[in-house]
């Protein structure tokens, strides 16, 4: 079973309207990270925002959250008043085992390619 | 503060050629990554060193691939003759592994390598 999911191959959004990104997860460890990458056609991956297993809160980072709803296993990124730089892939990532110092491997979703039309 | 280099950005090289590809993480970061990424998929990890020990190496981690992080800063990966299934973007990523604090991984733009 895919352990990270991303349903949304392509997605086109208007600049300035908010846009969702979906991500579901499995996995039966009690204790685990969920991030976020953009990666623009440069390359590089530039990471975004943070969700732990454990944290009450969804995590905020500018016009970046996360829609954490751990009971259904998704965290899913929220991007408000899109621009243009915002066209890129995404792709949502899991660490398990967090209390593991030993555990540092990220698994990655296939990823979701966000187009912002001006 | 710079971020991850790596050197070179692209690579072309015939089928059972050997390729050397160099990464120079953060400053101070003492945790080191390698990952793959092949056309439309998300990185897998190869990959990571703490200073200069290997503590982890995915299956997909042949033989014919070795990495090595000699002084704990740099690091080079080598894929000795080289085959076509090969080809993918090689990222390479840094964090600072404290106590108390997010272990965030800082990628570099990657190696594109392409086996003729």
């Amino acid at each position: 079973a895919q352990k990270i999911t991303q349903t949304q191959p392509g997605m086109f959004v208007q600049e300035k309207e908010a846009v969702t990104l979906d991500c579901t997860y499995d996995t039966s460890d009690p204790s685990y990270g969920l991030f976020w990458y953009k990666q623009p056609s440069s390359g590089e991956m530039i990471f975004l925002i943070y969700q732990g297993s454990y944290d009450q809160q969804n995590a905020t980072e500018g016009r970046y959250s996360l829609n954490f709803q751990k009971a259904r296993k998704s965290a899913n990124l929220v991007i408000s008043a899109s621009q243009l730089g915002d066209s890129a892939m995404y792709f949502c990532a899991m660490r398990e085992s967090l209390a593991n110092f030993g555990n540092e491997k990220l698994t990655f979703g296939t990823g979701t390619r966000l187009t912002i039309i001006p | 503060d710079t971020g991850v280099s790596q050197d070179p950005r692209h690579k072309i090289t015939k089928r059972g050629q050997n390729v050397t590809f160099r990464c120079d993480p953060i400053s101070e970061h003492n945790r080191l990554y390698w990952y793959r990424q092949t056309l439309g998929q998300g990185p897998e990890f190869l990959t990571y060193f703490q200073n200069e020990a290997q503590l982890e190496k995915s299956r997909l981690l042949s033989d014919r691939f070795s990495a090595e992080r000699p002084k704990g800063s740099f690091s080079t990966l080598e894929i000795q003759r080289t085959e076509q299934g090969d080809s993918a973007m090689y990222l390479c990523a840094s964090s600072l592994l404290l106590a108390g604090v997010l272990n965030i991984q800082y990628f570099g733009a990657g190696t594109r390598l392409s086996v003729l």
